[in-house]
């Protein structure tokens, strides 16, 4: 069955770094989004993106995130300056279509980053 | 700003158990309701109800959703060991984004 992959699976950074997190999508899905869920607490939705631009995002997504999809099967979460609170397992998630089309969300295993 | 609940926040049974997860929600525009089995590490996609009284199943599992009383429920019959993991509910309120709830930790003792 396809899935969504996410590199790297464990991220350490110092305080003020930069971090890139990779996710291929599910080959034919058109809709793509970030979650995070920091230790212990709710999933937390980032941003989805389609037809290469973002269409929705939380008020957790400021200047210092952004996303790109750089070629035909990459999506990335870029994270600008990271703070000791950005730590937390990030998920990539597909869908073929709208969610309101009966199109579920299929998560990638995540990549948990450790900003210390 | 729309909102899940979920209950109960942890579980404990014996393996041939029957449990219940619940869910309740209160969302704008909702268009509707996922289960997720989250282990690890990836949530894993269940269930997606749109409709009201109208049940899913999947071998032991099965889930139902009330637009009117605003719930949904999860259950899970015979349990077994692998079945334990923390049940993940989510609304799509429209927005292209889900709202999760802070999950259910279920643990299955053989």
């Amino acid at each position: 069955e396809p899935e969504v992959t996410q590199t790297p699976s464990h991220q350490v950074t110092q305080m003020g770094q930069e971090v890139i997190l990779r996710c291929v999508p599910i080959s034919n899905h058109l809709y793509f989004y970030w979650y995070r869920q920091i230790l212990g607490q709710k999933v937390e939705f980032l941003v989805s993106f389609y037809n290469n631009e973002i269409s929705e995002k939380s008020e957790i997504f400021d200047d210092q995130f952004s996303v790109e999809r750089p070629d035909g099967s990459n999506f990335t979460l870029k994270i600008r300056s990271t703070k000791l609170e950005d730590s937390a397992m990030y998920f990539c998630a597909s869908s073929f279509s709208r969610i309101s089309y009966n199109s579920p969300l299929h998560f990638g295993n995540g990549t948990r980053l450790t900003v210390t | 700003e729309d909102k899940v609940v979920q209950s109960p926040l942890s579980l404990v049974v014996h393996e041939g158990d029957t449990v219940t997860l619940n869910c309740s929600y209160e969302v704008t525009n909702f268009r509707s309701l996922l289960w997720y089995k989250q282990e690890k590490k990836a949530p894993t996609f269940l269930f997606m109800l749109t409709s009201s009284g109208i049940e899913k199943k999947s071998g032991r599992l099965s889930s139902i959703l009330d637009k009117k009383e605003l719930f949904s429920i999860l259950n899970i019959t015979a349990t077994q060991t692998g079945d334990s993991a923390v049940y993940l509910c989510a609304v799509d309120g429209g927005a292209q984004k889900l709202v999760f709830g802070q999950g259910t930790r279920l643990t299955i003792n053989p």
